[in-house]
């Protein structure tokens, strides 16, 4: 009964620095999507993947970059690290986003 | 981007007390979705809404689908302290199906 599984759970990064969070999903749903939350802004998209092999840009894309592995896996990858990037970062999937999606439990990024 | 707007943004009640709380938007949806988020953890979809004027329940909260599909609405009868937490809607963007928008979230605190 994982679910949507998210890598690392906590992270401090230095301003520059690179890294890649992961997320991976075990119920063969199609849609995958990246979502920040910073306290009084709620969720915000930053990318999403529709199907394997596809991904688009959502609100706030800048400064990401995602990857759809294959249909279970989607990472984001923070190339150039800054502050205004610390949040709370959860991933989902959904075979129909109208049927509600499923989250991971988040990664908490501080980048100082 | 679409906006949802939540009211309130934060609340205070007493344990047993009854919480309402609504989610407003600039453009018709034809899906609300409402879900919690505990502390710590991913939000997990608690009602879906398909239908304007549609209520729904699930236990102890009800849901109601606003009339002219601009609105939607959450109550929560007889509140207990594990009712803590961020309610957020969702509802898809406009002219896709393909991803949600949520909406800024509504604060609960449950005092004994």
């Amino acid at each position: 009964n994982a679910g949507v599984t998210q890598t690392p759970k906590f992270q401090v990064l230095k301003t520059g620095q690179s890294m890649t969070l992961q997320c991976a999903q075990d119920m063969n749903h199609n849609s995958m999507y990246w979502y920040r939350q910073d306290p009084g802004m709620g969720l915000r998209l930053i990318y999403y993947s529709a199907s394997e092999g596809t991904t688009d840009k959502g609100e706030v894309p800048n400064g990401y970059n995602v990857s759809r592995l294959n249909k279970r896996e989607f990472s984001l990858r923070l190339e150039s690290a800054a502050p205004s990037q610390t949040s709370v970062y959860f991933c989902a999937s959904s075979e129909r986003p109208i049927y509600g999606y499923t989250f991971g439990s988040g990664t908490r990024l501080t980048v100082v | 981007g679409q906006q949802l707007n939540q009211s309130p943004q934060s609340m205070f009640i007493q344990e047993g007390e009854d919480v309402s709380m609504n989610c407003t938007s600039s453009s018709i949806f034809n899906t609300w979705l409402w879900y919690k988020q505990d502390p710590g953890e991913g939000p997990v979809l608690l009602i879906a809404l398909y239908k304007a004027g549609e209520l729904t329940s699930n236990g102890r909260l009800t849901a109601q689908f606003g009339i002219t599909r601009k609105d939607s609405f959450l109550n929560i009868s007889a509140s207990i302290p594990s009712d803590v937490g961020i309610y957020f809607c969702a509802g898809p963007y406009t002219g896709t199906a393909s991803k949600l928008t949520f909406g800024t979230g509504t604060r609960l605190q449950v005092t004994l």
